[in-house]
């Protein structure tokens, strides 16, 4: 059985800085792992994926994550937070030999304070 | 840019009554989904949905829910019976051959 992980709750950081949110998996065979965003009262919106090849991947708005086989890991990470990026971000797992069926993570609240 | 659309975006209901709701996927994706989110939890997977018919469901996609494509453009999932635990935000997805699915903004269903 495949499973996620995000370990907090709530992420806060000051405009400026650097964001990480954490991710795990747990997963039989090669993982695809995603992120998503869900801004209030919309729904979840795509940043990145993580499918095979170069382990730090590049998604929109400036996100990326690394992914790390040996620690099962896939943070999020962004160099400069905007007050824009407050949302909610799920991490989410599939397995290779799904239908495409994601599992998610339980979501990490992302405050950025000006 | 394309996008999931969804309707109604709320929608109030008695117990045991049906409800039908409804998603637009991208025209030109193959692949269908439904999730579901109660409040305050996880996104859950619901069902999958290619070539006209479920290639995946969950344990909750019991006997009281349906899916349906009935029109190529249309994709929708029906709860025959609804109960008070089967409020919460349900999410439609799409994708086409790649592997992100792209999602709608999600009708919020409350079972009184």
């Amino acid at each position: 059985a495949q499973s996620v992980a995000q370990p907090e709750d709530q992420v806060n950081v000051a405009e400026g800085n650097p964001l990480t949110v954490k991710c795990t998996y747990s997963v039989s065979g090669n993982p695809y792992l995603f992120w998503y965003v869900q801004y209030p009262n919309r729904g979840l919106q795509f940043l990145l994926k993580y499918i095979t090849g170069d382990n730090l991947v590049k998604g929109s708005y400036g996100f990326e994550a690394e992914f790390n086989k040996s620690q099962t890991s896939f943070h999020l990470k962004k160099p400069s937070a905007l007050v824009s990026d407050s949302a909610l971000y799920f991490c989410a797992v599939r397995a290779t030999d799904s239908w495409g069926k994601l599992q998610f993570g339980a979501g990490t609240q992302v405050v950025v304070t000006p | 840019e394309p996008e999931v659309t969804q309707t109604p975006s709320h929608q109030v209901t008695q117990m045991g009554q049906e409800v039908i709701l409804r998603c637009v996927p991208i025209s030109n994706h193959l692949y269908f989904y439904w999730y579901r989110q109660i409040l305050g939890q996880k996104v859950e997977f619901l069902v999958s949905f290619y070539n006209n018919e479920i290639s995946e469901k969950s344990e909750i996609f019991d006997d009281q829910f349906s899916v349906e494509r009935p029109d190529g453009s249309n994709f929708t999932l029906k709860i025959r019976s609804t109960k008070l635990e089967d409020s919460a935000m349900y999410f439609c997805a799409s994708r086409l051959a790649g592997n992100e699915q792209f999602f709608g903004p999600g009708t919020r269903l409350t079972v009184l």
